[in-house]
């Protein structure tokens, strides 16, 4: 067990719906990643939050967006789902982050399975 | 494109022999990790190499980094079964801005 908890474990949902997926980082991780995992894409970094700000941007598309909030969860909102976006979405958190000194070990949590119908 | 490719796809040996991974990467780095993962389920850190860094070990690992040819090897020697998983790299850029994760291999560890 990682302490890194991610809810719901699996989501079905339909095209053009919108979805929000949640993580809660482990006690004492500033920063929060997340990712999308595919067959066709691999594992993709999307967005990395630190202490509530956004720290670095990967391959996120403009339909998705996060969020950090003050207790340092974070939540991923995918809208205008299509097919494609069916995927394995991880959060992974760090006590540090990308650009800072410290550690940069990230620890993931279980994922979140999006099937989009 | 993926900043890291692993190499080979897949491997599929008998458990106590030795399996060794390649990673590749594209531009300069700041650390290159190693992570794991069991089917479906989070990527597991294994263990950090940094730029300045050329051989790490840890338990049955040993990680190497050659930053001259941009490549990596994760080494897990007397293999056993349970290390049947996926092995990716991740590379922290210089710029510190973006982690890669590359391709994976897939291992299996026939009992």
């Amino acid at each position: 067990d990682s302490g890194v908890t991610q809810t719901p474990k699996h989501l079905i949902t339909a095209t053009g719906q919108r979805v929000t997926l949640r993580c809660s980082p482990r006690s004492g991780d500033l920063s929060v990643y997340w990712y999308q995992q595919s067959l066709d894409q691999g594992l993709q970094f999307l967005i990395q939050y630190y202490n509530g700000e956004e720290r670095a941007k990967g391959n996120i598309l403009e339909r998705f967006s996060a969020q950090q909030f003050p207790d340092l969860h974070s939540e991923l909102n995918l809208s205008s789902l299509e097919l494609g976006d069916s995927a394995l979405y991880f959060c992974a958190s760090s006590v540090a982050g990308i650009g800072l000194a410290g550690p940069v070990e990230q620890f993931f949590g279980p994922g979140t399975r999006l099937t989009v119908l | 494109s993926q900043q890291g490719e692993e190499d080979p796809q897949a491997l599929s040996i008998q458990e106590g022999e030795n399996a060794t991974m390649n990673c590749s990467y594209k531009t300069s780095i700041n650390n290159l990790q190693w992570y794991r993962q069991n089917s479906g389920r989070g990527l597991v850190h294994l263990i950090l190499i940094r730029s300045n860094e050329r051989e790490k070990h840890s338990g049955r690992l040993r990680v190497t980094l050659d930053t001259s040819k941009k490549s990596s090897s994760l080494l897990i020697t007397a293999s056993r079964a349970a290390d049947t998983a996926s092995y990716f790299c991740a590379t922290l850029t210089n710029t510190g801005n973006q982690f890669y994760f590359g391709t994976g291999t897939s291992l299996t560890v026939i009992p």
